[in-house]
Protein backbone atom coordinates (compact mmCIF):
# COMPACT_ATOMS: atom_id res chain seq x y z
CA UNK A 1 0.00 0.00 0.00
CA UNK A 2 1.58 3.58 -1.12
CA UNK A 3 2.70 5.31 1.99
CA UNK A 4 3.56 9.32 2.44
CA UNK A 5 5.16 9.97 6.03
CA UNK A 6 6.22 13.91 6.89
CA UNK A 7 9.06 14.36 9.48
CA UNK A 8 8.81 15.69 12.05
CA UNK A 9 5.68 16.63 13.55
CA UNK A 10 5.93 20.19 14.29
CA UNK A 11 8.95 22.19 14.20
CA UNK A 12 9.23 25.32 16.03
CA UNK A 13 12.30 27.96 14.89
CA UNK A 14 13.31 31.03 15.70
CA UNK A 15 13.42 33.96 12.83
CA UNK A 16 16.48 33.30 10.40
CA UNK A 17 17.02 29.51 11.82
CA UNK A 18 16.89 27.22 8.79
CA UNK A 19 15.56 23.80 8.60
CA UNK A 20 14.59 21.35 6.57
CA UNK A 21 11.47 19.09 6.49
CA UNK A 22 11.51 15.67 5.66
CA UNK A 23 8.84 13.25 3.37
CA UNK A 24 9.61 9.60 3.04
CA UNK A 25 7.57 8.07 0.49
CA UNK A 26 6.76 4.44 -0.55
CA UNK A 27 4.34 4.08 -3.58
CA UNK A 28 4.03 1.42 -6.96
CA UNK A 29 4.55 4.21 -9.35
CA UNK A 30 5.54 7.68 -8.25
CA UNK A 31 4.02 10.42 -11.14
CA UNK A 32 4.97 13.21 -9.11
CA UNK A 33 5.70 14.68 -5.67
CA UNK A 34 4.08 17.79 -4.83
CA UNK A 35 4.39 19.97 -1.64
CA UNK A 36 1.55 22.47 -0.34
CA UNK A 37 1.05 25.16 2.19
CA UNK A 38 -1.66 24.98 4.34
CA UNK A 39 -2.34 28.03 7.09
CA UNK A 40 -4.93 27.22 9.49
CA UNK A 41 -8.73 27.69 8.33
CA UNK A 42 -7.79 26.77 4.91
CA UNK A 43 -7.40 24.69 1.87
CA UNK A 44 -4.09 23.54 1.20
CA UNK A 45 -2.09 25.74 -1.54
CA UNK A 46 0.60 24.43 -4.33
CA UNK A 47 4.06 25.28 -3.80
CA UNK A 48 6.35 22.44 -6.08
CA UNK A 49 5.70 19.92 -8.38
CA UNK A 50 8.94 17.68 -8.54
CA UNK A 51 9.25 14.53 -10.97
CA UNK A 52 12.59 12.44 -10.74
CA UNK A 53 15.46 12.15 -8.51
CA UNK A 54 17.30 14.62 -8.30
CA UNK A 55 15.17 17.64 -9.20
CA UNK A 56 15.30 20.86 -6.82
CA UNK A 57 13.00 23.60 -6.98
CA UNK A 58 13.05 27.14 -5.30
CA UNK A 59 10.95 29.87 -4.70
CA UNK A 60 11.77 32.19 -2.35
CA UNK A 61 13.16 31.01 1.39
CA UNK A 62 11.61 27.65 -0.01
CA UNK A 63 13.90 24.48 -1.75
CA UNK A 64 12.36 21.39 -2.59
CA UNK A 65 14.57 18.42 -3.45
CA UNK A 66 13.85 14.80 -4.22
CA UNK A 67 15.17 11.05 -3.92
CA UNK A 68 14.33 7.67 -4.98
CA UNK A 69 12.95 7.33 -1.76
CA UNK A 70 12.24 10.61 0.03
CA UNK A 71 12.13 14.62 -0.62
CA UNK A 72 13.01 17.65 1.95
CA UNK A 73 11.63 20.97 2.10
CA UNK A 74 14.65 23.24 2.71
CA UNK A 75 12.85 26.63 4.93
CA UNK A 76 16.12 28.75 4.79
CA UNK A 77 16.00 31.99 7.02
CA UNK A 78 12.38 31.99 7.97
CA UNK A 79 10.38 34.54 8.45
CA UNK A 80 7.46 34.46 10.96
CA UNK A 81 5.48 34.66 7.70
CA UNK A 82 6.45 31.31 6.53
CA UNK A 83 4.36 29.45 9.53
CA UNK A 84 2.25 27.21 8.43
CA UNK A 85 1.26 23.29 7.73
CA UNK A 86 3.31 22.39 4.83
CA UNK A 87 1.88 18.92 3.38
CA UNK A 88 3.67 16.58 1.36
CA UNK A 89 1.67 14.37 -1.21
CA UNK A 90 2.00 11.27 -4.24
CA UNK A 91 0.53 11.71 -7.11
CA UNK A 92 -0.01 7.85 -7.60
CA UNK A 93 -2.61 7.29 -10.73
CA UNK A 94 -3.02 8.54 -13.90
CA UNK A 95 -6.52 10.80 -13.57
CA UNK A 96 -5.19 12.46 -10.35
CA UNK A 97 -5.63 11.03 -7.27
CA UNK A 98 -3.04 12.49 -4.16
CA UNK A 99 -1.88 10.67 -1.09
CA UNK A 100 -0.88 13.33 1.26
CA UNK A 101 1.02 13.09 4.66
CA UNK A 102 -0.08 14.04 7.52
CA UNK A 103 1.96 17.67 7.32
CA UNK A 104 4.94 19.55 9.34
CA UNK A 105 3.54 22.12 11.28
CA UNK A 106 6.23 25.15 11.34
CA UNK A 107 6.23 27.71 13.73
CA UNK A 108 8.59 30.58 13.42
CA UNK A 109 8.84 33.05 15.89
CA UNK A 110 10.24 36.69 15.79
CA UNK B 1 -9.59 32.80 -12.21
CA UNK B 2 -11.68 33.13 -9.04
CA UNK B 3 -10.81 30.22 -7.53
CA UNK B 4 -12.81 27.38 -5.89
CA UNK B 5 -15.64 28.19 -3.76
CA UNK B 6 -16.72 25.84 -1.05
CA UNK B 7 -20.67 26.79 0.74
CA UNK B 8 -20.93 26.78 3.32
CA UNK B 9 -17.67 27.60 5.27
CA UNK B 10 -19.17 26.34 8.40
CA UNK B 11 -21.86 23.81 8.77
CA UNK B 12 -22.81 22.39 12.81
CA UNK B 13 -25.38 20.04 12.87
CA UNK B 14 -27.01 17.28 15.27
CA UNK B 15 -26.32 13.95 15.09
CA UNK B 16 -28.63 12.23 12.53
CA UNK B 17 -28.93 15.00 10.58
CA UNK B 18 -28.80 15.47 7.05
CA UNK B 19 -26.02 18.01 5.53
CA UNK B 20 -24.97 19.44 1.90
CA UNK B 21 -22.15 21.14 0.69
CA UNK B 22 -21.47 22.71 -2.73
CA UNK B 23 -18.61 23.20 -4.19
CA UNK B 24 -18.13 25.64 -7.30
CA UNK B 25 -14.65 24.57 -9.42
CA UNK B 26 -12.55 26.69 -11.61
CA UNK B 27 -14.79 27.22 -14.22
CA UNK B 28 -12.54 25.89 -17.14
CA UNK B 29 -11.65 22.63 -15.00
CA UNK B 30 -13.18 19.44 -15.72
CA UNK B 31 -11.62 17.41 -13.13
CA UNK B 32 -12.99 17.80 -9.78
CA UNK B 33 -12.35 16.40 -6.33
CA UNK B 34 -13.45 16.19 -2.61
CA UNK B 35 -11.19 15.10 0.25
CA UNK B 36 -11.86 14.98 4.16
CA UNK B 37 -9.24 16.10 6.58
CA UNK B 38 -9.42 15.67 10.31
CA UNK B 39 -7.16 17.63 12.78
CA UNK B 40 -3.31 16.81 12.71
CA UNK B 41 -3.77 15.04 9.14
CA UNK B 42 -3.13 15.61 5.62
CA UNK B 43 -6.44 15.45 3.38
CA UNK B 44 -7.69 11.77 2.68
CA UNK B 45 -8.82 11.26 -1.11
CA UNK B 46 -13.15 10.73 -0.95
CA UNK B 47 -14.23 10.92 -4.88
CA UNK B 48 -13.20 12.08 -7.97
CA UNK B 49 -15.50 13.60 -11.05
CA UNK B 50 -14.36 14.22 -14.47
CA UNK B 51 -16.88 16.41 -15.79
CA UNK B 52 -20.72 14.80 -14.87
CA UNK B 53 -18.74 11.33 -14.44
CA UNK B 54 -17.79 10.07 -11.13
CA UNK B 55 -15.06 7.80 -11.67
CA UNK B 56 -13.35 7.13 -8.40
CA UNK B 57 -14.76 6.52 -5.03
CA UNK B 58 -12.80 6.07 -1.82
CA UNK B 59 -13.85 2.91 0.26
CA UNK B 60 -13.95 5.80 3.36
CA UNK B 61 -16.60 6.94 1.63
CA UNK B 62 -20.11 4.73 3.26
CA UNK B 63 -23.26 4.92 2.46
CA UNK B 64 -24.00 7.57 3.61
CA UNK B 65 -21.95 9.84 1.54
CA UNK B 66 -23.29 11.03 -1.90
CA UNK B 67 -21.87 13.46 -4.23
CA UNK B 68 -23.13 14.47 -7.28
CA UNK B 69 -22.06 16.90 -10.25
CA UNK B 70 -25.15 17.67 -12.38
CA UNK B 71 -23.99 19.16 -15.97
CA UNK B 72 -20.38 19.13 -15.04
CA UNK B 73 -19.92 21.81 -13.33
CA UNK B 74 -20.74 22.94 -9.58
CA UNK B 75 -20.56 19.82 -7.16
CA UNK B 76 -22.40 18.82 -3.66
CA UNK B 77 -21.17 16.41 -1.34
CA UNK B 78 -24.18 15.26 0.90
CA UNK B 79 -24.15 13.25 4.10
CA UNK B 80 -26.94 11.73 5.82
CA UNK B 81 -27.72 10.81 9.38
CA UNK B 82 -24.66 12.30 10.28
CA UNK B 83 -22.32 10.92 12.63
CA UNK B 84 -19.89 12.35 15.52
CA UNK B 85 -17.05 10.73 13.41
CA UNK B 86 -18.06 13.29 10.24
CA UNK B 87 -16.59 15.77 11.76
CA UNK B 88 -13.80 17.13 9.80
CA UNK B 89 -12.52 19.88 6.94
CA UNK B 90 -14.25 18.74 3.47
CA UNK B 91 -12.30 20.34 1.17
CA UNK B 92 -13.46 20.43 -2.89
CA UNK B 93 -10.19 21.07 -5.36
CA UNK B 94 -10.14 21.50 -9.63
CA UNK B 95 -7.79 20.88 -12.34
CA UNK B 96 -7.79 21.40 -16.02
CA UNK B 97 -8.37 18.59 -18.85
CA UNK B 98 -5.57 16.80 -19.96
CA UNK B 99 -2.49 17.09 -17.98
CA UNK B 100 -3.20 14.74 -15.08
CA UNK B 101 0.35 15.20 -13.35
CA UNK B 102 -0.45 18.70 -12.69
CA UNK B 103 -1.44 20.51 -9.08
CA UNK B 104 -4.90 20.54 -7.47
CA UNK B 105 -6.62 24.36 -6.85
CA UNK B 106 -8.25 23.84 -3.52
CA UNK B 107 -11.08 25.78 -2.28
CA UNK B 108 -11.05 27.03 1.74
CA UNK B 109 -13.12 24.07 2.51
CA UNK B 110 -16.42 23.64 4.84
CA UNK B 111 -15.62 22.86 8.27
CA UNK B 112 -18.39 20.15 9.56
CA UNK B 113 -18.93 19.63 13.45
CA UNK B 114 -21.77 17.30 14.79
CA UNK B 115 -22.95 17.52 17.87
Amino acid sequence: EDQVTQSPEALRLQEGESSSLNCSYTVSGLRGLFWYRQDPGKGPEFLFTLYSAGEEKEKERLKATLTKKESFLHITAPKPEDSATYLCAVLTDSWGKFQFGAGTQVVVTP
Amino acid sequence: DTGVSQDPRHKITKRGQNVTFRCDPISEHNRLYWYRQTLGQGPEFLTYFQNEAQLEKSRLLSDRFSAERPKGSFSTLEIQRTEQGDSAMYLCASAPQGITNEKLFFGSGTQLSVL
